[in-house]
């Protein structure tokens, strides 16, 4: 049963640390998407990668947030520094895409982030 | 007004009962539709794509009416494992319209 797989499930940092989440995307699956979840905003899109390329980070704050794709096996999201309205949970979704530009995506469980 | 447009509910229902959400879209030009469902604390998960033709999986009946600009997601015989939050997804075009989320149903069914 294929899965995507987030590091850390949890973590609680002080506000100005660094944070990196990583995402194992289900193998085959060619585009990764980066979400933010709050109970405030809902779910949103922050970044997104296809053949480990970026195709749009406009969701993201550029001057703390960065995503990358190292690998086809990983993806990464940084938060440096950090702060307290970045607590948050943080999911990774990989998929494939559909017709019509349309993805089917498959989420991870999350990583669970508070700074204090 | 959003671009995707959910009632937040909850709707409680009893066991066995039917329930119907919809969820309104703004881009007419939107192709895909989807329902995702999201269990408290857990992440969503794909429940069904909507397709101009409707859908229909199990107890689960997905539609599309595009000319009123909206999907809807049935479920009959309400079971207490549907409650959950659905969630619907719309490509709403490019970059990250392409995955609009709307935010959320809260269906609770009750014994």
């Amino acid at each position: 049963d294929a899965r995507v797989t987030q590091t850390p499930r949890h973590k609680v940092t002080e506000m100005g640390q660094e944070v990196t989440m990583r995402c194992q995307p289900i193998l085959g699956h060619n585009t990764v998407f980066w979400y933010r979840q709050t109970m405030m905003q809902g779910l949103e899109l922050l970044a997104y990668f296809r053949n480990r390329a970026p195709l749009d980070d406009s969701g993201m704050p550029k001057d703390r947030f960065s995503a990358e794709m190292p690998d086809a096996t990983l993806a990464t999201l940084k938060i440096q520094p950090s702060e307290p309205r970045d607590s948050a949970v943080y999911f990774c979704a990989s998929g494939l895409v559909l017709g019509q530009g349309s993805y089917e995506q498959y989420f991870g469980p999350g990583t669970r982030l508070t700074v204090t | 007004r959003k671009e995707v447009e959910q009632d937040p509910g909850p709707f409680n229902v009893p066991e066995g009962a039917t329930v119907a959400f919809n969820c309104t879209y703004s881009n007419s030009a939107s192709q895909s539709f989807f329902w995702y469902r999201q269990d408290c604390r857990k992440e969503p998960k794909l429940l069904m794509s909507v397709y101009s033709s409707g859908n229909e999986d199990g107890r689960f009946t997905a539609q599309l009416n595009r000319a009123s600009q909206y999907i809807s997601l049935l479920i009959r015989d309400s079971k207490l494992s549907d409650s959950a939050t659905y969630l619907c997804v719309v490509n709403m075009g490019t970059g990250r319209r392409a995955l609009t989320f709307g935010s959320g149903t809260r269906l609770q069914v009750q014994p």
